[in-house]
């Protein structure tokens, strides 16, 4: 059973740059089938993607974000970190990594989610 | 504001059917794939219709999703209390090049 695992600080201060790790058990994130995404979630609010990864390296993310994700692979240890530069309050959120189907692009497993508190 | 619209809340009485629309645009539902998800009050979303229509092996056949046009629909039968949850309708934009998300929608069993 493939399991996704979100680790980090919960708390990084405004204008730094917010650092997580999604580990990857039960299925290798070498495959050609899939992409590897992060999506978060504000208190009280919907869901946000934020972008996906695929282990060719090709990476592609939400325009709005306006260049602030890095979403990466690292395959010799089966995680994935996503990097969100100059954060304010606006990125606290529940973040989530998740396995995204390659073609009609939804989420077929998902970690359990990790806050982050941006706050001084 | 999401780029999908969903209602904010639905209700119904246990044993009986409801619906959940999202509402979208050619850029979004027209051309592409819809999932949706349900997220239990605490905890991670879970995958529940996925390609307009699909179920994954382990969610029950009380739920279904269905597409016309530039909308998708969730149907759930047979409600029970443990359905009470939001519900999240997802799919491409291909003019915004993003995944695009519902705004949600809260499900009261009452």
């Amino acid at each position: 059973q493939l399991q996704l695992q979100e680790s980090g600080p919960g708390l990084v201060k405004p204008s730094e740059t917010l650092s997580l790790t999604c580990t990857v058990s039960g299925g290798s994130i070498s495959t050609s089938l899939y992409y590897w995404g992060w999506i978060r979630q504000p208190p009280g609010k919907g869901l946000e993607w934020i972008g996906s990864s695929h282990y060719t390296r090709f990476t592609f993310h939400d325009p709005s974000l306006k260049g602030r994700v890095t979403i990466s692979l690292d395959t010799s240890k089966n995680q994935f970190p996503l990097k969100l530069s100059s954060v304010t309050a606006a990125d606290t959120a529940v973040y989530y990594c998740a396995r995204q189907v390659k073609g009609t692009l939804y989420f077929d497993y998902w970690g359990k989610g990790i806050l982050v508190t941006v706050s001084s | 504001q999401s780029v999908l619209t969903q209602p904010p809340s639905v209700s119904a009485a246990p044993g009986q059917k409801v619906t959940i629309s999202c509402s979208g645009s050619s850029s979004n539902i027209g051309n592409n794939y819809v999932s949706w998800y349900q997220q239990l009050p605490g905890t991670a979303p879970r995958l529940l219709i996925y390609d307009n229509d699909k179920r994954p092996s382990e969610i029950a056949d009380r739920f279904s999703g269905s597409k016309s046009g530039t909308s998708a629909t969730l149907g759930i039968t047979g409600l029970q209390t443990g359905d009470e949850a939001d519900y999240y309708c997802g799919t491409w934009d291909s003019t915004l090049s993003a995944v695009v998300f519902g705004g949600g929608t809260k499900l009261t069993v009452l």
